[in-house]
């Protein structure tokens, strides 16, 4: 059964940094391309990030690039998210999500989310 | 960017009722989109990928249909359990997602 299980959310100050974990089990990792999909409270959707399964090729959003890295390491079966310069706008639950090819990626298994406040 | 514009924003029907959700995007994306439904305090649940095809475990009164520029998600007799947030999402250059449909009780 596939498992995703994020953590790291916590509540932090305007400026400050945080970095958010996503541990994957059930599936072979490093095959799949993973990504962070953020909602802010009672808003919709935002994709933020993805990378590839080895980790060579990353993509961010607009909105967080420069500011957030994605990385992945494949031995532990993990997904990171280091975010720095937050903003009160980066307020927002943070799901990770699988990425499987079918014509295209899509988000076929997602975790439970972790949440982020940015708060003085 | 690719904009995705769903309407309507909410949807007020009864159990039984068929439902029809409409998502445009502000340029052609062939069949390159999923819909996904969640529910409070939930992740999103993957529904239909590549514009029609059901996901697996996914009941068969959801369809989708469409493609370029719009698309529809359909759900015929409407069951207690559909009461939710559905979302598009275009993958054709990157991913956006739509602004939400929520399906509420009349």
């Amino acid at each position: 059964e596939v498992q995703l299980l994020e953590s790291g959310g916590d509540l932090v100050q305007p400026g400050g940094s945080l970095r958010l974990s996503c541990a994957g089990t059930g599936f072979t990792f490093s095959n799949y391309a993973m990504s962070w999909v953020r909602q802010a409270p009672g808003k919709g959707l935002e994709w933020v990030s993805a990378i590839s399964g080895s980790g060579g090729n990353t993509y961010y959003a607009d909105s967080v690039k420069g500011r957030f890295t994605i990385s992945r390491d494949n031995s532990k079966n993990t997904l990171y998210m280091q975010m720095n310069s937050l903003r009160a706008e980066d307020t927002a639950v943070y799901y990770c999500a699988k990425a499987r090819y079918s014509y295209g990626y899509q988000f076929d298994y997602w975790g439970q989310g972790t949440l982020v406040t940015v708060s003085s | 960017d690719i904009q995705m514009t769903q309407s309507p924003s909410t949807l007020s029907a009864s159990v039984g009722d068929r439902v029809t959700i409409t998502c445009r995007a502000s340029q052609s994306i062939s069949s390159w989109l999923a819909w996904y439904q969640q529910k409070p305090g939930k992740a999103p649940n993957l529904l239909i990928y590549k514009a029609s095809s059901l996901e697996s475990g996914v009941p068969s009164r959801f369809s989708g249909s469409g493609s370029g520029t719009e698309f529809t998600l359909t759900i015929t007799s409407l069951q207690p359990d559909d009461f939710a947030t559905y979302y598009c999402q275009q993958y054709s250059n990157y991913w956006t997602f739509g602004q939400g449909t929520k399906v509420e009780i009349k």
